[in-house]
């Protein structure tokens, strides 16, 4: 079964410092997305994007976050500058359009800012 | 703005229960509905994806309904096994949206199944 692809599985970073995480989504899904869940609440929505533009962000999503697919393969959340609550689970997910199809996960990085 | 509930938020059965996950959102205009599992610390694991035309899903032993117009879902798992035990999770997309909208997730029901 086709995965969504996540690395690295855990990041600890320095408050302030840049982080990039990355994901493999399906190769034949067109629309990608990231997600986060602070330790103990609801998974919350990010980003999502499709051709090569966002389609959609949440309040979330500000200045400090940025979405890249650099190749035809990988698909990457920037955080510029972070904070102590940035620390949560980001999951990156695709979807295959067509009647029927579901998102797909990826197993998470989880980020941990001190 | 699409809200997703879920309850209970705990349960905890003895092993070969029956059981029963509730669902509900707040705008039924949805495309399909995704419940999930998430084991502790580890990522979404889709379980079934209900289309707006369909009443029910099932996959082994479980079975998902989704009845729009009481904007609500249940996830039916049937002899539940200590394997079982984890996070479900349910998710509705923005109302009318396609399927490829951002989701709305639940806080998500915690569920044990004891030996």
């Amino acid at each position: 079964e086709p995965e969504v692809t996540q690395t690295p599985s855990h990041q600890v970073t320095q408050m302030g410092q840049e982080v990039i995480l990355r994901c493999v989504p399906i190769s034949n899904h067109l629309y990608f997305y990231w997600y986060r869940q602070i330790l103990g609440q609801k998974v919350e929505f990010l980003v999502s994007f499709y051709n090569n533009e966002i389609s959609e962000k949440s309040e979330i999503f500000d200045d400090q976050f940025s979405v890249e697919r650099p190749d035809g393969s990988n698909f990457t959340l920037k955080i510029r500058s972070t904070k102590l609550e940035d620390s949560a689970m980001y999951f990156c997910a695709s979807v295959r359009t067509g009647y029927g199809y579901g998102y797909t996960f990826g197993s998470g990085t989880r980020l941990t800012v001190v | 703005k699409q809200e997703v509930t879920q309850i209970p938020a705990a349960l905890s059965v003895p092993e070969g229960e029956n059981l029963v996950l509730n669902c509900s959102f707040t705008d039924s205009a949805i495309y399909n509905l995704q419940w999930f599992r998430q084991d502790p610390g580890k990522g979404l694991t889709s379980l079934l994806l209900i289309q707006s035309s369909q009443r029910e899903q099932t996959s082994g032993r479980l079975n998902a309904s989704l009845d729009k117009s009481s904007g609500r879902s249940t996830l039916y798992i049937a002899a539940s096994q200590p394997g079982d035990s984890a996070t479900y999770l349910c998710a509705a997309p923005n109302a009318g949206g396609t399927s490829y909208g951002k989701l709305t997730f639940g806080q998500g029901t915690i569920l044990t199944v004891h030996p």
